[in-house]
């Protein structure tokens, strides 16, 4: 399977913490893409990262990509209890119209 | 707001029973996806059209099927819903190489269907 994997499965920190979770791809890619999913919901598209690019940032959130290592990390700073949800990395099939997601985190964030 | 539509957000059918789910889109894109998703698991891509190319993936079963009668419309049809189909069914849009030249694409809330 080319499914990304991501670690942890499941993370729970407290309000305020940060919350790190990394996403490994098998395959080359031209971009790296982070989902937001809350329970029930559709999937929601937070940043993306090209693979020229090393760091990005958009708001709390701050996302890496190491090529040489086929791995990406998701950092959200100061969390909130809203950030509460799954979160997917995602990267582009190449030469197709689709995109292959990772297994995904389960973020809880306590008040 | 553009966006894009599923109805309807709970289905309930009965094992057997035909049932059809649909997606709408304001988009205007011309790719639409349909996706599989079970509890705790990353989205599973059934099938997905490129404007009215329709692209099966080698493992989505034969009695999902699926219509694109026009842009804005896209239907998910399971011909006879087993135990095993109940799931969280989500539509996706995404008009690659788009002003960001990548594939973002964009979600409904998603249909959740029962099978009794």
């Amino acid at each position: 399977s080319q499914q990304g994997e991501e670690d942890p499965q499941a993370l729970s920190i407290q309000e305020g913490e940060n919350a790190t979770m990394n996403c490994s791809y098998k395959t080359s890619i031209n971009n790296l893409q982070w989902y937001r999913q809350n329970s029930g919901r559709g999937l929601v598209h937070l940043i993306l990262i090209r693979s020229n690019e090393r760091e990005k940032h958009s708001g709390r959130l701050r996302v890496t990509l190491d090529t040489s290592k086929k791995s990406s990390s998701l950092l959200i700073t100061a969390s909130r209890a809203a950030d509460t949800a799954s979160y997917f990395c995602a990267t582009d099939d190449s030469n197709t119209d689709k995109l292959i997601f990772g297994t995904g985190t389960r973020l809880q964030v306590f008040p | 707001d553009a966006m894009v539509i599923q109805n309807p957000r709970y289905q309930v059918t009965q094992f057997g029973k035909p049932v059809t789910l649909s997606c709408s889109q304001t988009l205007n894109h011309n790719v639409m996806y349909w996706y599989q998703q079970k509890s705790s698991q990353a989205p599973k891509l059934l099938f997905h059209y490129y404007d009215k190319d329709f692209n099966n993936e080698a493992d989505t079963p034969d009695n999902f099927q699926s219509r694109r009668p026009n842009t804005s419309f896209c239907f998910l049809d399971i011909r006879s819903p087993g135990l095993g189909d109940a799931a969280m069914y989500l539509c996706a849009t995404s008009r690659p190489g788009g002003a960001a030249k990548a594939n973002i694409q964009y979600f409904g809330a998603g249909t959740r269907l029962s099978v009794l």
